[in-house]
């Protein structure tokens, strides 16, 4: 059972534009919610990060924004640039100790390409 | 070294043969995954190692799948008598801390059965 549910699995944007990918989870306990962003031949890279006592983090140009209620978060990317092409990848964790083991449920990722 | 290493960066291997798959963590991090990335996909959970303990293996998709973690550092993958749905990027991560979220990923072995 997929517990993070990511969308649009391809994204093309024109340079100076708003990406915005979108994430679902169901599982009430979440309470961390990262952003990892892959570039073609590297493994992903933490991007940015929020827990559910906040609706919005920003970042640069990166602002995750995160409504409880409806158990959905998103990535947006303002004024996005040829070089934020990249896969990102929507992640969520119940759980940060030791005894986490599946610490991390992915989303599928989104593949953004944005156009010069 | 400075982040998590993994070799080989690519092994191509014929169907039925076994494999093994390098990961060397970053100094000091206790915590180290093993996730499959197959192509256009996500990211699949495999196993956990945290220190001494008994590794979550409840990833694992098959008995062919097996891990092993060395004195707390370097981790190895086994796959044996490959299938060609086993082609996919294999991806190792360790965590610094307990409380720590953040993932450090290599860059992966990408593995292709025949």
């Amino acid at each position: 059972q997929q517990q993070v549910k990511q969308s649009p699995q391809s994204l093309i944007v024109q340079k100076g534009g708003i990406s915005i990918i979108n994430c679902a989870y169901e599982n009430t306990a979440f309470d961390y919610f990262p952003w990892y962003q892959q570039f073609p031949g590297k493994g992903p890279a933490l991007l940015i990060a929020i827990r559910p006592d906040v609706s919005e983090k920003k970042e640069g140009r990166f602002t995750i924004s995160f409504n409880k209620s409806a158990k959905q978060f998103s990535l947006h990317i303002m004024d996005s640039q040829p070089g934020d092409s990249a896969t990102y990848f929507c992640a969520a964790s119940d759980k940060l100790g030791w005894n986490a083991g599946n610490m991390l449920t992915f989303g599928g990722g989104t593949r953004l390409m944005v156009k010069p | 070294g400075a982040g998590v290493s993994q070799s080989p960066s690519n092994k191509v291997t014929e169907k039925g043969k076994d494999v093994e798959l390098r990961c060397d963590p970053i100094s000091g991090h206790t915590a180290l995954y093993w996730y499959r990335q197959s192509l256009g996909q996500g990211l699949e959970f495999l196993i956990y190692f945290q220190g001494n303990s008994a590794p979550d293996k409840s990833g694992l998709p098959s008995d062919r799948f097996s891990a092993e973690r060395t004195g707390g550092s370097v981790s190895t993958l086994t796959i044996q008598r490959t299938q060609q749905e086993d082609s996919a990027v294999y991806l190792c991560a360790t965590r610094q801390g307990a409380n720590t979220g953040e993932l450090f990923f290599g860059e992966g072995s990408r593995l292709t059965v025949l």
